[in-house]
């Protein structure tokens, strides 16, 4: 599986913007970038993904490099909700394999109000 | 949108025992279901891919008749920790891909185990 590797923990301000970065330089063409969350004590939660370009959801925005080998998620306003793990995970769509995600370390969201 | 629930979310058995933690897809069919397993500060492992009507297939490491997994129904996915001790006590989460809802994973909301 490609790899992804991301800070280990981020702090911010509450309704300040979070940027998370992503690095995955061995990404194939055939991988899509999803993000999850995971709040204290719950399963992993879908916040976004893309491929190529830019994109936006209610959650959050994703920025992906033009060679796609990095990409960083932002959220636009922080608030004490969003404390909790985010993954940056590959996903290859291509078949049933690619339901398997596998979860690197994320980056812990520290939220101060 | 898609639910995975989980049951019980909290168990607490007893060293030797099995305990039996169910998945289940609420408004959707899962032909594929995934367990994983995560300890305290860690992050979530995959333990074996749940499929319906088959066999499933263990990660490497996973002792496959330690947890036992069935896939007998498209929205049920079981996992049972046979003769349990201490160090099984962990969160475990199963998950599900939606097809109907542009393939989406959905994650349950865990179980937490605790053997004593």
């Amino acid at each position: 599986d490609a790899k992804t590797t991301q800070p280990n923990s981020m702090e911010s301000n509450e309704e300040e913007p979070v940027h998370l970065p992503c690095n995955h330089s061995t990404i194939s063409g055939t991988d899509y970038i999803h993000w999850y969350r995971q709040l204290p004590s719950q399963g992993p939660e879908y916040v976004i993904h893309g491929l190529t370009s830019n994109v936006n959801n209610r959650m959050a925005s994703l920025a992906i490099a033009e060679d796609r080998k990095s990409s960083t998620l932002i959220l636009h306003r922080a608030t004490l909700r969003d404390a909790a793990v985010y993954y940056c995970i590959l996903r290859d769509v291509r078949g049933a394999a690619g339901n398997k995600l596998t979860f690197g370390g994320g980056t812990r969201v520290l939220v101060k109000p | 949108g898609a639910v995975v629930s989980q049951h019980p979310s909290r168990v607490i058995c007893k060293s030797g025992t099995s305990v039996k933690i169910e998945c289940r897809s609420l408004d959707f069919q899962a032909t594929t279901m995934f367990w994983y397993r995560q300890f305290p500060k860690q992050s979530l492992m995959l333990m074996a891919t749940s499929n319906e009507g088959s066999k499933a297939t263990y990660e490497q490491g996973v002792e496959k008749d330690k947890f036992l997994i069935n896939h007998a129904s498209l929205t049920l996915s079981t996992l049972t920790v046979t003769s349990a001790h201490p160090e099984d006590s962990s969160f475990y989460i199963c998950s599900a891909a939606a097809r109907d809802v542009g393939n989406t994973i959905y994650f349950g909301e865990g179980s937490w185990l605790t053997v004593v």
